[in-house]
């Protein structure tokens, strides 16, 4: 089956414009989770978002914000880019089933801010 | 808290030589612990996963962990190392408690594997 797609791979934002990430879960999978990966701060958890809610959220700023969609994809935005988010934007898709439990991680999208 | 620690930045290894990459974790209730690895440029590949059973678990190329409820640690493991190993690998235990599917990460091993 098909894994986890994110699109763009790679983008190049100036410093105040926003942007949008999309996340395409693994077919079946209701679970998205985003995460921020820096080499200063690691990999960070963004928010998680189940049956198009949030039910979980990092510690970011409100710049940082997301959604879901009735197919399980999922957007992440984040509005007047600061230096600071240059990162790799990692979504994980996640299916969880009685005792059965899942996670795998796309690609990534390298966001750089300049 | 709940925490992952890795305490190796950088793990070297000879090729063929069995290599250990160290986990240790807090977490209150029973953990759900995951290594996975990534190489450069490159998105989170799933290596194995520990959520409840046998207590050593084997994973994809070779790889095993140990489940250690004692000393709560996650040790990551292969008997004979590859050059195509090298990589940087994490360790992450999925909070416990709610519904949430957030993991915690460890900072990162960076396995280096010489010919």
């Amino acid at each position: 089956k098909a894994g986890v797609t994110q699109t763009p791979r790679y983008l190049i934002k100036t410093r105040g414009q926003q942007v949008t990430l999309s996340c395409s879960p693994i077919s079946g999978h209701r679970s998205v989770s985003w995460y921020q990966q820096t080499p200063g701060q690691g990999l960070q958890f963004l928010f998680e978002y189940f049956s198009e809610t949030q039910r979980n959220k990092g510690n970011f700023p409100g710049r940082f914000s997301g959604r879901q969609f009735s197919n399980s994809r999922s957007e992440m935005n984040v509005s007047t880019l600061e230096l600071g988010d240059s990162a790799l934007y990692l979504c994980a898709s996640t299916l969880t089933s009685g005792g059965f439990y899942e996670q795998y991680f796309g690609p990534g999208t390298r966001l750089t801010v300049t | 808290a709940q925490s992952v620690a890795q305490p190796e930045d950088q793990v070297n290894v000879a090729e063929g030589n069995p290599l250990t990459v160290k986990c240790t974790y807090s977490v209150s209730g029973n953990p759900y612990l995951f290594w996975y690895v990534q190489y450069p440029n490159r998105g989170l590949q799933f290596l194995l996963k520990y959520i409840t059973g046998d207590n050593l678990v084997k994973g994809s190329y070779g790889f095993e962990a140990e489940f250690n409820k004692s000393q709560t640690s996650f040790h990551l493991k292969k008997p004979s190392a590859l050059v195509s190993d090298s990589a940087l690998y994490f360790c992450a235990v999925r909070v416990d408690g709610g519904a949430t599917n957030k993991l915690i990460f460890g900072t990162g091993t960076l396995l280096a594997v010489q010919p």
